[in-house]
């Protein structure tokens, strides 16, 4: 079974240009999960989908930052303008439903380098 | 808000030797407990878990109890190999918390022969 796939796994970027994440999460799961590492820091929570719809998104830093999940499969996260601030990782996960026994599948992130 | 300290690292250790990581953590009600692992090119992997007080989670060798009198959550592991060379996350969720995790800074590790 494919686990959780994102895209591209590095991105290299000018200040003000703008970025596209992608992540397609394990078939059948509803539950999509967007995290961030800025290096150095935690692993900090952006977002949540449940299917197509947005549960959860207080974690996201601003308005620069655009999740969508179209028909509830793959997400994107797009960034525009990028800022120097926004490099970092990016996390995708995902679960097939939310409580405590759920696994929680992570990819292998996107190094996002804003120059 | 919830959150989570760990020790910062590198921790550089010998084959066989003994590790501990420690982690403690603020948060409201009762949460669960889990570490994470990410091995160098891939993504995160759940190590343990814990989810009430004086529960043990273990795997690989690896062992961590949930400890509500001194809210922490240490990782050991009795003799550590090359292989367990990674970056560790301590983590926890809080109750009705969906999977937002709130997880620590991270701690590296590695081991040499």
């Amino acid at each position: 079974e494919a686990g959780v796939t994102q895209f591209p796994s590095h991105s290299v970027i000018e200040k003000g240009q703008t970025v596209t994440l992608r992540c397609d999460p394990i078939s059948g799961h509803d539950n999509l999960y967007w995290y961030r590492r800025v290096m150095g820091k935690e692993i900090k929570f952006l977002l949540h989908f449940v299917k197509e719809s947005k549960q959860d998104e207080s974690g996201m830093p601003n308005n620069r930052f655009l999740a969508e999940r179209t028909g509830g499969t793959y997400s994107t996260l797009k960034v525009q303008p990028a800022e120097l601030e926004d490099s970092g990782v990016y996390f995708c996960a995902s679960s097939q439903g939310t409580t405590v026994n759920e696994k929680l599948f992570f990819g292998s992130g996107t190094q996002l380098s804003v120059l | 808000g919830d959150s989570v300290t760990q020790m910062e690292g590198p921790v550089t250790l010998s084959e066989e030797a003994f590790l501990t990581i420690n982690c403690t953590y603020t948060a409201t009600g009762y949460p669960s407990l889990f570490w994470y692992v990410q091995y160098p090119g891939e993504g995160l992997q759940l190590l343990l878990k814990a989810t009430k007080a004086d529960d043990k989670g273990s795997n690989k060798g690896f062992e961590a109890t949930y400890r509500k009198e001194t809210t922490s959550f240490h990782l050991e592991k009795g003799s550590v190999q090359v292989s367990d060379s990674a970056v560790y996350f301590c983590a926890l969720r809080s109750p009705g918390g969906y999977q937002k995790v709130t997880f620590g800074i991270g701690t590296k590790l590695q081991v040499i022969p």
